[in-house]
């Protein structure tokens, strides 16, 4: 089975700009998060998604990041206009619907703002 | 808001040697997962622990859920130069699809 797939892998940009971030989570799996991780922090929840619907989002930062899943299955997460604190790298993961369905990550995305 | 405190913060061992690691929070979770990160990959679920006390092995792996289920830990023996990476527990509360995660262990084997 094809794990959580994330691009890109990295990015650059500069501050002002607009990126956008996609992932396609493992088929099937109703439950799409997105995370973040600052250098040496935590990895931060962002929001999470039960097939197209919002069902958490109290972890985005501001109203500058704008995360979609159209139809349930991938998920963009976009930033406009990107700020320097924005860097960190963006990961995606998907669960199952069961209790015991665990989160399976993707590589992350590495933004960096300049 | 809820947090994971993940100790150490980082850890330099001989290979060969046991490793412990744990986590504890002030608030009560109902699933404790483990995971580790290798450099540009994403985190690895290692193990998953559902019950408060549950003692669970995976090879060298033993991870332990609290009884009081705030706290956790992970135990890697005989350790070897591939179990370099960060380590990362996660917990899960009732009612909720939102797992927190600490900051890491992370971890260097020095052969």
């Amino acid at each position: 089975e094809a794990g959580v797939t994330q691009f890109p892998s990295h990015s650059v940009i500069e501050k002002g700009q607009t990126v956008t971030l996609r992932c396609d989570p493992i088929s099937g799996h109703d439950n799409l998060y997105w995370y973040r991780r600052v250098m040496g922090k935590e990895i931060k929840f962002l929001l999470h998604f039960v097939k197209e619907s919002k069902q958490d989002e109290s972890g985005m930062p501001n109203n500058r990041f704008l995360a979609e899943r159209t139809g349930g299955t991938y998920s963009t997460l976009k930033v406009q206009p990107a700020e320097l604190e924005d860097s960190g790298v963006y990961f995606c993961a998907s669960s199952g619907s069961s209790f015991y369905s665990p989160l399976h990550f993707g590589n992350g995305t590495r933004l960096t703002v300049t | 808001g809820q947090q994971l405190n993940q100790s150490p913060q980082s850890m330099f061992i001989q290979e060969g040697e046991d490793v412990s690691m744990n986590c504890t929070s002030s608030s009560i979770f109902n699933t404790w997962l483990w995971y580790k990160q290798d450099p540009g990959e994403g985190p690895v679920l290692l193990i998953a622990l559902y019950k408060a006390g549950e003692l669970t092995s995976n090879g060298r792996l033993t991870a332990q859920f609290g009884i009081t289920r705030k706290d956790s830990f992970l135990n890697i023996s005989a350790s070897i130069p591939s179990d370099v990476g960060i380590y990362f527990c996660a917990g899960l509360t009732s009612g909720t699809y939102k797992y927190i995660f600490g900051t890491g262990t992370r971890l260097k084997v020095l052969a």
